[in-house]
C-alpha cells in the first residue's frame, strides 16, 4: 500500500514552459487535493476534486488546471509556467467520511 | 469563512520537557480540527483530530491535543519532548459546508526545535 505518490519529485522549468504533475493514490479515496507550500504562507489549496470527472477551484487556482479522469489519479497542469509558481506542491486525498487528508511526499518545482 | 492562527513561528524546548504548540480557530458551527506534522523534505503526516466527544484527543507519537470551545483553542501537547519531535507542525480546520469536499484551512505552521 503506497498511499499517495507524486511524480516527479523535482523539476526545473523555464518561464513559459508547460508541465503536468501526477498524483496517484491507492486507498480508494473519493476526494483529492492539490496544495502549494511557500515559506511563511503555510499550505494553500489550488484545486480539489470530490470524485472522478469533477474538479473545483481552491484558494489559489490561477495559472493551474487539473483533471481527474480516473478515481486514483489527479493531475495538475501548468500551461505557461511563471517564476511565481516556484513552490513545493503537495497532493492529498481523503475518504468522504474520514475527514483527515493523507499527503504525498511533494514535488519541488523551480521556474527560472 | 473559517480561519486558523498559530501565534508562534517557533517553539524551543529542551528534550524531556513538556511541549505545547498553540492553535486558535474561528469557524461557524462545530469545528472539526486537525494537527499535522511535517519533517524536513517530507509531506504532512496526520497526528490527530477532534470531531466530537472528549475534549482531550490522543494521537500518534505520544501527542495529544486539548479542545477548548470557550477559548476557541486546540493546543497540541506532548508531556516529554524528544529531539526527533523537531519538525514543522500545522493546525487545520475543516470547512463545514457539505459541498466543500472536506477542504481544510491550515494555519501558518509552528517550527518546533527540541534541543538535547
Amino acid at each position: 500500500n503506497a498511499g499517495v505518490t507524486q511524480t516527479p519529485k523535482f523539476r526545473v522549468l523555464k518561464t513559459g514552459q508547460s508541465m503536468t504533475l501526477l498524483c496517484a493514490q491507492d486507498m480508494n479515496h473519493e476526494y483529492m487535493y492539490w496544495y502549494r507550500q511557500d515559506p511563511g504562507m503555510g499550505l494553500r489549496l489550488i484545486h480539489y476534486s470530490v470524485g472522478e470527472g469533477t474538479t473545483a477551484k481552491g484558494e489559489v487556482p490561477d495559472g493551474y488546471n487539473v483533471s481527474r479522469l480516473k478515481k486514483q489519479n489527479f493531475l495538475l497542469g501548468l500551461e505557461s509556467a511563471a517564476p511565481s509558481q516556484t513552490s513545493v506542491y503537495f497532493c492529498a486525498s481523503s475518504r468522504r467520511q474520514g475527514y483527515e487528508q493523507y499527503f504525498g511526499p511533494g514535488t519541488r518545482l523551480t521556474v527560472t | 469563512a473559517q480561519s486558523v492562527a498559530q501565534p508562534e513561528d517557533q517553539v524551543n524546548v529542551a528534550e524531556g520537557n513538556p511541549l505545547t504548540v498553540k492553535c486558535t480557530y474561528s469557524v461557524s458551527g462545530n469545528p472539526y480540527l486537525f494537527w499535522y506534522v511535517q519533517y524536513p523534505n517530507r509531506g504532512l503526516q496526520f497526528l490527530l483530530k477532534y470531531i466530537t466527544g472528549d475534549n482531550l484527543v490522543k494521537g500518534s507519537y505520544g501527542f495529544e491535543a486539548e479542545f477548548n470551545k470557550s477559548q476557541t483553542s486546540f493546543h497540541l501537547k506532548k508531556p516529554s519532548a524528544l529531539v526527533s519531535d523537531s519538525a514543522l507542525y500545522f493546525c487545520a480546520v475543516r470547512d463545514i459546508r457539505a459541498a466543500a469536499g472536506n477542504k481544510l484551512t491550515f494555519g501558518g505552521g509552528t517550527r518546533v526545535l527540541v534541543k538535547p
